[in-house]
């Protein structure tokens, strides 16, 4: 299993402006996932983040909206950068610890919101 | 994309069996089927995945179709604890990585 923690669990920003959700694994993994869940809905894969390589964006994500870092196996960042009210969305991390079709493990998630 | 259809609500009482359904029929031969849950105001967790048989563990059983095209997961006795958000998910192989598409779900309802 995966213990995951973000930073900040919650925050209210103004538009124009950029936040960085930092995500904390308290084991090694390989794969690290970034999700959004906007208000009523369910979750939308951003990218996923392997740690060595760039980070691979699903389509309607681009690198400029949402840069992310993966210095180590235990650690990555998402930037929100230029925020709209649109951003308003809660931004959830998600590690597969294992090989294979395993499980996924999903942190409390960071609830973002955009005035 | 790995597509899957739920219903998007359903209600039980608590301490009677849920049966939750879902079809997937485009699944191809390596999708694994995975069920997850999501508590209120929590990320979801993950609660059973399986490919071709049935399986069971300590949180549900999941029944698989012969053909794959569908699968139940079941809760043996609703707790009011068990009303989540109930995702069915086929998890496919792209590239290099697994990656879990997340549809609708299922809201389920939990009655006292």
């Amino acid at each position: 299993s995966a213990v995951i923690s973000q930073k900040p669990s919650r925050d209210i920003c103004q538009r124009g402006t950029s936040l960085t959700i930092q995500c904390q694994v308290d084991s090694q993994v390989t794969m690290m996932f970034w999700y959004r869940q906007q208000p009523g809905q369910s979750l939308t894969l951003i990218a996923t983040a392997n740690q060595g390589s760039e980070a691979t964006y699903e389509s309607g994500f681009v690198i400029d909206k949402f840069p992310i870092s993966r210095p180590n196996l235990t650690f990555s960042t998402l930037t929100v950068s230029n925020m709209s009210p649109e951003d308003s969305s809660i931004y959830l991390c998600s590690v597969a610890p294992g090989q294979g079709a395993n499980e996924q493990f999903f942190g409390p998630g960071t609830r973002l919101t955009v005035l | 994309d790995a597509k899957t259809t739920q219903p998007n609500s359903m209600e039980s009482n608590e301490e009677e069996p849920v049966h939750l359904p879902c079809n997937h029929s485009t699944i191809s031969g390596t999708d694994y089927i995975h069920w997850y849950r999501q508590l209120p105001s929590q990320g979801p967790e993950y609660v059973i995945h399986g490919l071709t048989s049935n399986v069971n563990n300590r949180m549900a059983s999941l029944a698989i179709a012969e053909d794959r095209k569908s699968s139940t997961l079941i809760l043996h006795r609703a707790t009011l604890r068990d009303a989540a958000v109930y995702y069915c998910i086929l998890r496919r192989l792209e590239g290099s990585n697994y990656k879990l598409t997340f549809g609708k779900g299922t809201l389920l309802t939990v009655n006292p």
